[in-house]
């Protein structure tokens, strides 16, 4: 089963907001709500920061939120900061034989 | 405090099998509803699904990997060991292994090892 599908790349201003798309079908990101979202760089651990649909975990910044509708989850991360920047994957439950499924990954830019 | 950390060779041949240990603390795989996972990146792509392996034994494997890898645990020693056999180059990567929270579902991963860098070639 292909991926979840994630825009390449986004980019956004300081102060500004983006939202990123993760699109997947009914056995997956529309069928439940394990869907999650991670921060990346290079050469360190991904870093949770939303787990089913629209939790933050304690310690992220309520400017990071989820949503969902239908079988495309969406993470949105308001008031842009520098520290931003780095690729955002998402990640679902899937009920067919890959259990686990991440989206491509998004580049996230701050200009 | 849940930590990982993976360990391994940072360079396996053509052909050979390739064997990582994630050691963890913070908690146990004899703990019902405990899962690790493996994950995988090769340099510029993406983040990819390998293997789960929950507290009960019950094992789950990627669809595009499944002939090649097979995953283990040792709850006496808080491992878990992925086997990857036959590597080609296309398996060149950073591996991680993470801490999958308990649920009848995969969840999420929080929190995840630093990673080891793999390289395949001869």
């Amino acid at each position: 089963q292909s991926a979840l599908t994630q825009p390449a790349s986004v980019s956004g201003s300081p102060g500004q907001s983006i939202t990123i798309s993760c699109t997947g079908s009914s056995s997956d990101v529309g069928g439940y709500k394990y869907v999650s979202w991670y921060r990346h760089h290079p050469g360190k651990a991904p870093k949770l920061i939303i787990y089913e649909v629209n939790n933050r975990p304690s310690g992220v910044s309520d400017r990071f939120s989820g949503s969902k509708s239908a079988n495309t989850a969406s993470l949105t991360i308001s008031g842009l900061q520098a520290e931003d920047e780095g690729h955002y994957y998402c990640t679902s439950y899937s009920s067919t034989t890959t259990l686990v499924l991440f989206g491509g990954g998004t580049k996230l830019t701050v200009l | 405090q849940i930590t990982l950390k993976e360990s391994g060779p940072s360079l396996v041949k053509p052909t050979e099998t390739l064997t990582l240990t994630c050691t963890f603390s913070g908690f146990s795989l004899k703990t019902s509803g405990e899962s690790v996972g493996w994950i995988r990146q090769p340099p510029g792509k993406a983040l990819e699904w390998l293997a789960l392996i929950f507290w009960n034994d019950d094992k789950r494997y990627s669809p595009s990997l499944i002939n090649r890898v097979i995953i283990t645990k040792d709850t006496s020693e808080n491992q878990v060991v992925l086997t990857l056999t036959d590597v080609d180059p296309t398996d060149t990567a950073t591996y991680y292994c993470a801490h999958a929270p308990p649920g009848y579902f995969f969840r999420w991963f929080d929190p995840w090892g630093q990673g080891v860098l793999v390289t395949v070639s001869s």
